[in-house]
């Protein structure tokens, strides 16, 4: 079946770019999202992108796919503190109720 | 709004024992989901609705019961809770099927089985 697979755990100072990492395996996989975690809250919508773009921005996050190795990416520019949370990379294939999550990356934003 | 609520928050249940996982989202979405999520992994789909009278099974169905008489509320019934049950449990809507139409997800209740 699909996979989606993540680092567990990225540690950042304030004020660095921070760089979270995400390879799938499902080659029909037609969008792929990033999800924001806080502490004891759903998850939330950050960004999407379509298989066939490489790139999207959006003010201080960038998304790169590179669709050839199955890896994205979610780049965080001058990471802040509130930006310390769990990030899920997912994958939508075969449908719309077919997305299948990665682990989730636990971003800690050092002061 | 209040958007997608779940009630309890937490809940500590017996092998065995039966409970249901309110579900209530008020932005009139069509669309449904329950999902859970175990330490250290993704969320796996459950069951989920594409309207009032329609489910279908997710990825791990079993153990589990939804039902969805009305547009707002999509509970998740565990008839005989098992160890294999403790997880955190997330219900979510979405206004239609199209990629670009965001999943809303409830704050979760954390549900543990001993």
């Amino acid at each position: 079946g699909e996979d989606v697979e993540q680092s567990l755990f990225l540690s950042v100072r304030e004020g660095d770019s921070s760089v979270i990492n995400c390879t799938y395996t499902d080659s029909s996989s037609t969008y792929l999202y990033w999800y924001k975690q806080e502490p004891g809250a759903g998850l939330q919508l950050l960004t999407y992108i379509f298989s066939n773009m490489d790139m999207k921005q959006d003010q201080r996050l960038t998304v790169l796919l590179n669709k050839k190795d199955k890896h994205l990416s979610l780049r965080i520019a001058d990471t802040q503190t509130g930006d310390s949370a769990i990030y899920f990379c997912a994958d939508l294939s075969g449908g719309y109720q077919k997305v299948t999550f990665g682990t989730g990356t636990k971003l800690q934003v050092i002061p | 709004n209040a958007g997608v609520t779940q009630t309890p928050k937490f809940r500590i249940l017996k092998i065995g024992q039966s409970m249901t996982l309110q579900c209530t989202q008020d932005m009139n979405h069509n669309y449904m989901y329950w999902y859970r999520q175990d330490p250290g992994m993704g969320l796996k789909l459950i069951y989920y609705s594409v309207g009032a009278g329609i489910t279908d099974k997710g990825e791990v169905p079993n153990g589990y019961n939804v039902s969805r008489s009305t547009t707002e509320d999509f509970p998740l019934r565990l008839e005989l809770a098992a160890p294999s049950q403790t997880s955190v449990y997330f219900c979510a809507s979405s206004r239609g099927i199209s990629p670009s139409y965001e999943q809303y997800f409830g704050p979760g209740t954390r549900l543990t089985v001993t």
